[in-house]
C-alpha cells in the first residue's frame, strides 16, 4: 500500500539558473533510466533518456549524468523556465522480453519568476 | 510521435459500482501494455502488465479480481475497476511499448477517478 503523509521533495529555483534534480536507484540490472517530466492532472512526459553503459547524455538544455558506483542519477536543467515547473521522476527499466519500469518518488521543481 | 491515448480522462462514480477505463495506442501496435497507479504526491506505481491476447501480469498486492485488465486488442487495453470504493479514487495511467527491438514507451494522459 501507499506511504501515509508522503511529500514530494521540493526544489525551487530562479528563472535564469541552473536546476539538479537528484535520484538513487536501486536495480544495477536496469538497461536504460529515464527521467519524465509530469504536469499537474497529465500523464507522464518523457524527458531524457540515458543507458546503462553511459555516464552522460545531453539534449536541449537537459543533462543527465549517472554515476553507477553510487547508483545515482541527476537531471540538470540549463537556464531554468517557469515552464520547467512540475514534478519530476526518474525511472529504471529494464527489457529483454521482461519490460518493467520503476518510477522513484520524484521532486517538485518550482520556479520563482 | 506515437500517441496513447486514455479515456475516460475523469470520472465520478458511487461506491459499489464498476469503471472500465481504456487505454489505445493510436499509431502503433502495442502487444504490451502497463498500468500504473499514482496517489497524489506520490509516484506511480506499476500495478500490472498487459499483454495481447494473455492474462495480465500482475504485481505483489494487486488484487486481480478488483483491477480486471483485458488486453483485447494489438491498440486497446481495458482497466476495470470492479465495486470500486473511495480508496480506489486516484490516478490511473496507461503506458504501451512500441515493438521491435529498442522499443519506446509512451503514457496516456491518465484517469483521474473519484468514487463517491
Amino acid at each position: 500500500g501507499e506511504s501515509v503523509g508522503l511529500h514530494l521533495p521540493t526544489l525551487s529555483v530562479q528563472e535564469g539558473d541552473n536546476s539538479i534534480i537528484n535520484c538513487a536507484y536501486s536495480n544495477s540490472a536496469s538497461d536504460y533510466f529515464i527521467w519524465y517530466k509530469q504536469e499537474s492532472g497529465k500523464g507522464p512526459q518523457f524527458i531524457i533518456d540515458i543507458r546503462s553503459n553511459m555516464d552522460k547524455r545531453q539534449g536541449q538544455r537537459v543533462t543527465v549524468l549517472l554515476n553507477k558506483t553510487v547508483k545515482h542519477l541527476s537531471l540538470q536543467i540549463a537556464a531554468t523556465q517557469p515552464g520547467d515547473s512540475a514534478v519530476y521522476f526518474c525511472a529504471e527499466f529494464r527489457g529483454a522480453g521482461s519490460y518493467q519500469l520503476t518510477f522513484g518518488k520524484g521532486t517538485k521543481l518550482s520556479v520563482i519568476p | 510521435g506515437a500517441v496513447v491515448s486514455q479515456h475516460p480522462s475523469r470520472v465520478i462514480c458511487k461506491s459499489g459500482t464498476s469503471v472500465k477505463i481504456e487505454c489505445r495506442s493510436l499509431d502503433f501496435q502495442a502487444t504490451t501494455m502497463f498500468w500504473y497507479r499514482q496517489f497524489p504526491k506520490q509516484s506511480l506505481m506499476l500495478m500490472a502488465t498487459s499483454n495481447e491476447g494473455s492474462k495480465a501480469t500482475y504485481e505483489q498486492g494487486v488484487e486481480k479480481d478488483k483491477f480486471l485488465i483485458n488486453h483485447a486488442s494489438l491498440t486497446l487495453s481495458t482497466l476495470t475497476v470492479t465495486s470500486a470504493h473511495p480508496e480506489d479514487s486516484s490516478f490511473y495511467i496507461c503506458s504501451a511499448i512500441t515493438g521491435g527491438a529498442g522499443g519506446e514507451l509512451f503514457f496516456g494522459e491518465g484517469s483521474r477517478l473519484t468514487v463517491l
